[in-house]
C-alpha cells in the first residue's frame, strides 16, 4: 500500500529554472493539496484539487501552477525559480475535507540557488 | 494572521509522564481539529481528531480535549515514550478545504 508518493526527494535548482514536482495517490481520493513548509512554519497550503480538472489557489500560490487530470496525479510545477521557493514541499490526498485526515507523501526538500 | 497557533516550540518530557501539547485558534468557525505526528524526513501522520460538536477524543494513549469557549485544544499522552519524539502539528478546518496547521511543537521524551 504505497499511499501517497512524491518525486523527487531532493533537488537543487538554479535561479530562473524551471521543475515539475510529482505526486501521485493509489487510495482514489478526489481531494488532493500542495503544501511547503519553511524551517520553524506550519504547513501553507499552495494549491489544493477537489476532483480531476478541478484546481484552486491556497494562501500560497504565487510561483507555481498546478494540473489534475487524473484522480492518482497532481503535480506542481515552478515556473522561474527563486530562492524564496527554497523549502520542503508536501503533497496530500483526503477521502474529504470536512474533517477527515490527510495522508501526506514524505515530501521533497527543493534548494534555489 | 495566524488563525492557528502552537505558542511552544519545544517540550521535554520524562518517559512514562504526560506529555501536554496545546493549540490555539482564532476562528469560531472551525469544524475539525485534527493532530498530526512528524519525523524528520517524512510526511506527517494522522494521529487524531476532533469534531467541534464534541469537548473529548480518546484513542489509547492519546487524548484530544476541546475548550470552545476558550478556543483551546490540547493532546494528552499518557504514558510518554520515547517513540512519541517528533514534532506535533495541530491543524483545524472549516469545511472549505483548506487546513490551517500551526507551527509545531517539538516533543522530546526522555529515557
Amino acid at each position: 500500500n504505497a499511499g501517497v508518493t512524491q518525486t523527487p526527494k531532493f533537488r537543487i535548482l538554479k535561479i530562473g529554472q524551471s521543475m515539475t514536482l510529482q505526486c501521485t495517490q493509489d487510495m482514489n481520493h478526489n481531494y488532493m493539496y500542495w503544501y511547503r513548509q519553511d524551517p520553524g512554519m506550519g504547513l501553507k497550503l499552495i494549491y489544493y484539487s477537489v476532483g480531476a480538472g478541478i484546481t484552486d489557489k491556497g494562501e500560497v500560490p504565487n510561483g507555481y501552477n498546478v494540473s489534475r487530470s487524473t484522480t492518482e496525479d497532481f503535480p506542481l510545477r515552478l515556473e522561474l525559480a527563486a530562492p524564496s521557493q527554497t523549502s520542503v514541499y508536501f503533497c496530500a490526498s483526503s477521502y474529504s475535507p470536512d474533517g477527515q485526515p490527510q495522508h501526506f507523501g514524505d515530501g521533497t526538500r527543493l534548494s534555489i540557488l | 494572521d495566524q488563525q492557528v497557533k502552537q505558542n511552544s516550540p519545544s517540550l521535554s518530557v520524562q518517559e512514562g509522564r504526560i506529555s501536554i501539547l496545546n493549540c490555539d485558534y482564532t476562528n469560531s468557525m472551525f469544524d475539525y481539529f485534527l493532530w498530526y505526528k512528524k519525523y524528520p524526513a517524512e510526511g506527517p501522520t494522522f494521529l487524531i481528531s476532533i469534531s467541534s460538536i464534541k469537548d473529548k477524543n480518546e484513542d489509547g494513549r492519546f487524548t484530544v480535549f476541546l475548550n470552545k469557549s476558550a478556543k483551546h485544544l490540547s493532546l494528552h499522552i499518557v504514558p510518554s515514550q520515547p517513540g512519541d519524539s517528533a514534532v506535533y502539528f495541530c491543524a483545524a478546518v472549516s469545511g472549505t478545504y483548506k487546513y490551517i496547521f500551526g507551527t509545531g511543537t517539538r516533543l522530546k521524551v526522555l529515557a
